[in-house]
C-alpha cells in the first residue's frame, strides 16, 4: 500500500528565508503529485500539480520537484512571507480513480 | 463564481443519529470525493463518484453512505454505525478524464458528536 510522508512535522522561520519541505512515498508508480495548503479550519487549496512524466513545476515563489525512482517531492518557497504560514500536504494519485494518498502534513510559521 | 460548496459548516450530532452533509459543486466536473481529516492525519478517503448514479468505497467507507443522483451535488450521511464520527469532513472534485485531475476542495464540514 502506498505511503506518503512528510517531515518535519512542524517548522519555523523568520521572514524572507526560503522554505523547503518534504515528501516521499514508498510506490513509485504514480499518476501524479500535489502540493496543498490548508489554513486551520479551512479546506485545501491546490498549489501545484507535477504529472508523473514531469520532473518540476513552478508558480511564482512556489517550486515543486518530482524524482519518482527515489520516491521523493519538495516543495521550494522562496523568501518566505507571514501569508505563508499554513499546513502544507502532498499527496500522490495512486490509480486512474483520481484517488489521493496524502501525507499528513508539514505546518508552517513564518515569523516577522 | 465556480467552486465547492459545503453545508452546514459546523454541525453536532447526539449519539445514535444520522446525520447528512451536503457538497455542491458548480465546476462541471465529473468525479466528486469525501474526505476525512482527524489531527494530526494526512486525509483519508470516505467514497469516490466518477460519475452520476455510480459511487465507489473508499478506504473508510464503514458506517458511512452516500449518493450520486445529480452530477452537481454528492451527500454524505454519517450514521449511527460510525464510531467515532466527529472530525472534519471535506468534499473534493476533480475534472479526471477530460483534464489535469487537479483537486479543488470545499471549505468543510466539522462534524462534534455530543
Amino acid at each position: 500500500k502506498q505511503e506518503v510522508t512528510q517531515i518535519p512535522a512542524a517548522l519555523s522561520v523568520p521572514e524572507g528565508e526560503n522554505l523547503v519541505l518534504n515528501c516521499s512515498f514508498t510506490d513509485s508508480a504514480i499518476y501524479n503529485l500535489q502540493w496543498f495548503r490548508q489554513d486551520p479550519g479551512k479546506g485545501l487549496t491546490s498549489l501545484l500539480l507535477i504529472q508523473s512524466s514531469q520532473r518540476e513545476q513552478t508558480s511564482g515563489r512556489l517550486n515543486a520537484s518530482l524524482d519518482k525512482s527515489s520516491g521523493r517531492s519538495t516543495l521550494y518557497i522562496a523568501a518566505s512571507q507571514p501569508g505563508d504560514s499554513a499546513t502544507y500536504l502532498c499527496a500522490v494519485e495512486t490509480d486512474s480513480w483520481g484517488k489521493l494518498q496524502f501525507g499528513a502534513g508539514t505546518q508552517v510559521v513564518v515569523t516577522p | 463564481d465556480g467552486g465547492i460548496t459545503q453545508s452546514p459548516k459546523y454541525l453536532f450530532r447526539k449519539e445514535g443519529q444520522n446525520v447528512t452533509l451536503s457538497c455542491e459543486q458548480n465546476l462541471n466536473h465529473d468525479a466528486m470525493y469525501w474526505y476525512r481529516q482527524d489531527p494530526g492525519q494526512g486525509l483519508r478517503l470516505i467514497y469516490y463518484s466518477q460519475i452520476v448514479n455510480d459511487f465507489q468505497k473508499g478506504d473508510i467507507a464503514e458506517g458511512y453512505s452516500v449518493s450520486r443522483e445529480k452530477k452537481e451535488s454528492f451527500p454524505l450521511t454519517v450514521t449511527s454505525a460510525q464510531k467515532n464520527p466527529t472530525a472534519f469532513y471535506l468534499c473534493a472534485s476533480s475534472d479526471r478524464g477530460r483534464g489535469t485531475g487537479e483537486l479543488f476542495f470545499g471549505e468543510g464540514s466539522r462534524l462534534t458528536v455530543l
